[in-house]
């Protein structure tokens, strides 16, 4: 069973262009939580959703951010004209069930850069 | 609650010492609790969880206390080993504004002196 699957690891922008992070949660799991991490920092909750669903998006900045997680496909976490503030690792964790109660898998991250 | 915009606070054992990482939480509702470890440039690893009806749990050379009254959770490390060395962060999970999600402490970075 794989773990959760984040791609690309790293990833380079210049300012103004759009960075699409994508995440592949764990077999069998439908909730997709997104967080952002500065360097010496510690993880900041984004966004969290379920298949087709945004359930709290409380996390995200109001604009250039948005996220999805589609019936089919990964749970994209989009970025548009970013901005050297931007640069960040972003992780993705996914869990079974929502409600609690079980621990969040986490991938890899993609370390965003941009310049 | 959140870190934000705080770096991370540093604890520096002796190999072999045992380790004591403490943590605070936010939501007095929350009932799952876990740590996690985090190596340079991975993501976090699960480390030991417990639930809000336990005040301690023991794990291999790890064991998590819960106090629920003033809301703090502590990881115990015995026998700490460099491979310990890491950046350990607390989560709570519970129902923030309505939905549940999981919240990280602001962190602590474990150096295991030689």
């Amino acid at each position: 069973n794989a773990g959760v699957m984040q791609n690309p690891r790293h990833l380079v922008r210049r300012r103004g262009q759009e960075a699409r992070l994508r995440c592949s949660p764990m077999k069998g799991h439908s909730h997709v939580y997104w967080y952002r991490q500065l360097p010496e920092e510690g993880l900041k909750f984004m966004v969290y959703l379920q298949k087709e669903n945004i359930i709290d998006e409380s996390g995200m900045p109001k604009e250039r951010f948005s996220a999805e997680f589609p019936k089919e496909g990964p749970s994209i976490l989009r970025i548009q004209q970013v901005v050297r503030g931007d640069s960040a690792a972003y992780f993705c964790a996914s869990s079974p069930k929502g409600q609690g109660g079980t621990e969040a898998f986490f991938g890899q991250g993609t370390r965003l850069t941009v310049v | 609650g959140e870190s934000v915009g705080l770096h991370l606070p540093t604890l520096s054992v002796q190999e072999g010492d045992n380790s004591i990482i403490n943590c605070a939480y936010s939501n007095s509702a929350s009932d799952y609790f876990i740590w996690y470890k985090q190596e340079s440039g991975k993501g976090p690893q699960f480390i030991i969880d417990i639930r809000s009806n336990m005040d301690k749990r023991q794990g291999q050379r790890v064991t998590v206390l819960l106090n629920k009254t003033v809301k703090h959770l502590s990881l115990q490390i015995a026998a700490t080993q460099p491979g310990d060395s890491a950046v350990y962060f607390c989560a709570e999970n519970g129902a923030f504004g309505g939905t549940y999600k999981y919240i990280f402490g602001t962190g602590t970075r474990l150096k295991v002196l030689a």
